[in-house]
């Protein structure tokens, strides 16, 4: 089963409020991602986690949090965010992290900040 | 950083006719080549992927050449299809952390 689930699949949410996005696979997979994509852009890469681990942070500002409580689950907290953060944001997951292995997305959360 | 470079950013084809997508990556040590299809509010899918010590590789419709020399690569669509309307991204990955960068996209547009 090649599925990694999200939720909620849209969030709105205020300038002051604190929301957490989720990220599930059952696949085995050692790596999971956080990307954020905004209208007619590429997926941008946001934080690596590989074995639970935090891998890269793409200098995202600290408004989001990353969290791996175990191999299956990843989560991103959200604070204090802004408009200009409202994206959909993919979580992912593949089977390592080196380069090559194939990178499973999930359908997404799409957040709209008021 | 790696910089990947996609054109088109819009292409329309005629149902039946073939869609050529280039990109160019900047960072030669770079290895893995995948291309994902967006459709409309859906999740990025892997369509197909190459790696740098191969040139050229198929499946079905589509094909993917890579000319490392050169640090381009590109997707070949035959018999185009309307369900192969979508935005379709290049990447280009290296080495142990896989940092996959993007292209900018191209929206295929196939008219029946």
């Amino acid at each position: 089963d090649t599925e990694v689930t999200q939720t909620p699949k849209h969030l709105v949410m205020g300038m002051t409020n604190k929301k957490s996005l989720k990220c599930e696979q059952h696949m085995g997979h050692r790596a999971m991602y956080w990307y954020k994509q905004k209208a007619k852009k590429p997926p941008e890469l946001m934080f690596v986690y590989s074995y639970e681990k935090l891998s890269i942070n793409e200098s995202v500002p600290s408004r989001f949090s990353p969290e791996c409580p175990n191999s299956s689950l990843l989560n991103l907290h959200l604070h204090a965010l802004q408009p200009e953060d409202s994206a959909l944001y993919l979580c992912a997951s593949s089977q390592e992290v080196i380069s090559g292995n194939t990178i499973y997305f999930g359908e997404g959360s799409w957040l709209t900040v008021v | 950083g790696e910089n990947v470079e996609q054109h088109p950013s819009t292409l329309s084809v005629q149902e039946g006719d073939s869609a050529v997508i280039k990109c160019t990556y900047s960072d030669s040590a770079s290895n893995y080549f995948p291309w994902y299809k967006q459709e409309l509010g859906k999740r990025p899918q892997l369509i197909i992927d190459i790696r740098s010590n191969v040139g050229e590789k198929k499946d079905q419709r589509i094909a993917v050449t890579l000319n490392k020399t050169a640090k381009h690569f590109s997707l070949h669509i035959t018999e185009t299809q309307p369900e192969d309307s979508a935005v379709y991204f290049c990447a280009a990955s290296k080495g142990g952390y896989q940092k996959v960068t993007f292209g900018t996209g191209t929206k295929l547009q196939v008219i029946p």
